[in-house]
């Protein structure tokens, strides 16, 4: 157990709908990122909170919104899902404002398939 | 812009053999942090070690070593008498020491099978 709890591990919903994906980050980390793992793109950064506020955006689709709440968990909406939405989303933690000096700790992931 | 090549898509041995994957990165900043992971077939992804721009120190960790040089600007890692328990793929990744931005760039990953 890494200490990053995210949930579900698993989802199938269909196309047009909207998920939430949530994580809560290992105990004493203030940032939570977000990354999408997909065949043809590798491991894509969407979004980076620290304690509560955006830190640093990626490739994140307008139909993709996150945030972080005071108990410092994070939630990833999916909205208007398409076919190619389907990936494996990661959440992980750090300790630090940056990942400097910090290596990531991720949690197990959550598998989106959009049918 | 940062940038993580690992030009190694799959690479195959036989359990025993030492293996090193590749990894070349792309900075313009003087400070910065790189990091290598694994993901084994179960699919999460650990973190393995990191080392900062300052440091060009070889590190090894059991049967793991890592080589990184500035003036190639690699980060290449050796796994010695490789096991079937060391199949996963690996990630190299770099983080550049931006106030504003602690995210890491992934290079593709190399997949290491190793055969009984």
């Amino acid at each position: 157990d890494s200490g990053v709890t995210q949930t579900p591990k698993h989802l199938i919903t269909a196309t047009g709908q909207r998920v939430t994906l949530r994580c809560s980050p290992r105990s004493g980390d203030l940032s939570v990122y977000w990354y999408q793992q997909s065949l043809d793109q590798g491991l894509q950064f969407l979004i980076q909170y620290y304690n509560g506020e955006e830190r640093a955006k990626g490739n994140i689709l307008e139909r993709f919104s996150a945030q972080q709440f005071p108990d410092l968990h994070s939630e990833l909406n999916l909205s208007s899902l398409e076919l190619g939405d389907s990936a494996l989303y990661f959440c992980a933690s750090s300790g630090g404002q940056g990942a400097r000096g910090y290596g990531y700790t991720f949690g197990s992931g959550t598998r989106l398939t959009v049918v | 812009a940062q940038k993580v090549t690992q030009a190694q898509t799959e690479i195959s041995v036989v359990e025993k053999e030492d293996v090193t994957l590749d990894c070349v990165y792309e900075t313009r900043d003087t400070t910065y942090y790189l990091f290598w992971y694994k993901q084994p077939p179960s699919g999460e992804l650990v973190f393995l070690i990191r080392r900062n721009s300052f440091d060009e120190q070889n590190e090894i960790s059991g049967r793991y070593s890592w080589n990184f040089q500035k003036s190639t600007s690699s980060f290449n890692f050796t796994i010695t008498a490789s096991q079937v328990v060391d199949s996963a793929v690996y990630f190299c990744a770099l983080s550049e020491a931006d106030t504003n931005a602690g995210k890491s760039t992934f290079g593709d990953g190399t997949t290491l099978t190793v055969k009984p």
